[in-house]
């Protein structure tokens, strides 16, 4: 159990709609990264927020956004969804830059998002 | 971005044997760390090797890590049907908070 819990762990939408999905950090992390996994591939960088703002973006359209809340907890938000966009959505928090930290992430176990 | 590729990609062997897996990376890197993943739910943690460092161990993993072949690999001695998992390597730059991960190894243990 890394202490990150992310909600829903399923859902299913069709194209065209729009998807909140929810992250709690581990206790003391104030950095949450967000991927995208999809089958049969390795996780893929959407973007991260330290400190309640975006602090760097992969490769993915403005269609995918995020917000960080002053508990540093997360929300992905995804507008206009394609088919393309069902995967596991990953959330993964970690210490920010100057606190020592290597960069392990500590994941949650996904809310995993099917596009019809 | 970079990313680590392992090879091979899936990997059964019987209870007991040892597993090795390999990754290759483009540019110079901070650390590279390797996780595991069950059944598609979330990544757990495993080792993390830094640039500077050429090998490392935790209980039943060893980890190598060449830089000038841009390469490391995960070594799982003594296998057991618990370890039957995805593995994936993954990169940090210098400066940068995120982890570039590879496609992944899938390994079966069969007991």
């Amino acid at each position: 159990e890394t202490g990150v819990t992310q909600s829903p762990t399923h859902l299913i939408k069709t194209r065209g709609q729009q998807v909140t999905l929810r992250c709690s950090s581990q206790s003391g992390h104030n950095t949450v990264s967000w991927y995208q996994q999809a089958l049969g591939q390795g996780p893929q960088f959407i973007f991260q927020y330290y400190r309640e703002e975006e602090n760097g973006r992969g490769n993915f359209p403005p269609r995918f956004s995020g917000l960080q809340f002053p508990n540093y907890s997360s929300e992905l938000n995804v507008n206009a969804l394609e088919l393309d966009d069902s995967a596991l959505y990953l959330c993964a928090s970690s210490l920010g830059e100057g606190r020592g930290n290597t960069g392990e992430l500590f994941f949650g176990e996904g809310s995993r998002l099917t596009v019809l | 971005s970079q990313q680590g590729e392992e090879d091979p990609q899936a990997l059964s062997i019987q209870e007991g044997e040892n597993a090795t897996m390999n990754c290759s990376y483009k540019t110079s890197i901070n650390n590279l760390q390797w996780y595991r993943q069950n059944s598609g739910r979330g990544l757990v943690h495993l080792i993390l090797i830094r640039s500077n460092e050429r090998e490392k161990h935790s209980g039943r993993l060893r980890v190598t890590l060449d830089t000038s072949k841009k390469s490391s690999s995960l070594l799982i001695t003594a296998s057991r049907a618990a370890d039957t998992a995805s593995y994936f390597c993954a990169t940090r730059l210098y400066g940068n908070n995120r982890l570039a991960f590879g496609k992944g190894n899938q390994v079966v243990v069969i007991p």
